[in-house]
């Protein structure tokens, strides 16, 4: 059961414009949500995270808003650049019982156009 | 230099022929995972550990052991490997403070088991 969902697996957008990435969760009980940039043959790196209590961040060119009654995040680059291009994850963590996970989605490849 | 070092890069191997990737971070970071990724279904982990000794079981632990002897290392161990286990494989850490910590991650070692 896929927890975390990212329904595009791809999305080709246009140098200055605005990017929009999209997740899908299931579970009400998630207390963070996070996003991760990641590069061909390097490891995945921090983007920006929203808690759960929050609808929205903002981390300069990037902001994540969350719908809590939707079970809905989205990922907005303004303007996109063409070093944005990357597959990007969606992740989520629990901290229940003294256990604390992270869940992923399958990814997005963003190709932002010159 | 902050780092999740992983190794090696790359690995060539035969079905049943035991081996290990090590991971290795710099940060005192209480929390380390592995993950792995597949094309289609993003990220997926595998084990995780909140401390020495403590090691944890996560989404696909099957054909996959960790130990946790020191706080920096956090090897993987294919004790009998197939080749569905040929993947791209993720070691990550994190100061397990709260759930919006991020996760710094290795370079990746791709594995294929012929």
């Amino acid at each position: 059961d896929q927890q975390v969902k990212q329904n595009s697996p791809s999305l080709s957008v246009q140098e200055g414009r605005i990017s929009i990435l999209n997740c899908d969760y299931t579970n009400s009980m998630f207390d963070y949500f996070l996003w991760y940039k990641k590069y061909p043959a390097e490891g995945p790196t921090f983007l920006i995270s929203i808690s759960s209590i929050k609808d929205k961040n903002e981390d300069g060119r990037f902001t994540v808003f969350l719908n809590k009654s939707a079970k809905h995040l989205s990922l907005h680059i303004v303007p996109s650049q063409p070093g944005d291009s990357a597959v990007y994850f969606c992740a989520a963590s629990l901290t229940t019982s003294g256990t604390y996970k992270y869940i992923f989605g399958t990814g997005t490849r963003l190709k932002v156009l010159a | 230099e902050a780092q999740v070092t992983q190794n090696p890069r790359y690995l060539i191997t035969v079905t049943g022929k035991k081996l290990t990737v090590t991971c290795s971070q710099n940060m005192n970071h209480e929390y380390m995972s592995w993950y792995r990724q597949d094309p289609g279904l993003g990220l997926r982990q595998i084990y995780y550990s909140m401390n020495v000794e403590v090691t944890d079981k996560g989404d696909v632990p099957e054909g996959y052991k960790v130990s946790r002897k020191e706080k920096r290392n956090f090897p993987l161990i294919l004790e009998s490997p197939s080749p569905n286990q040929t993947s791209l494989y993720f070691c990550a850490s994190s100061a397990y403070l709260r759930g919006d910590e991020k996760l710094f991650f290795g370079s990746g070692t791709q594995l294929s088991v012929l």
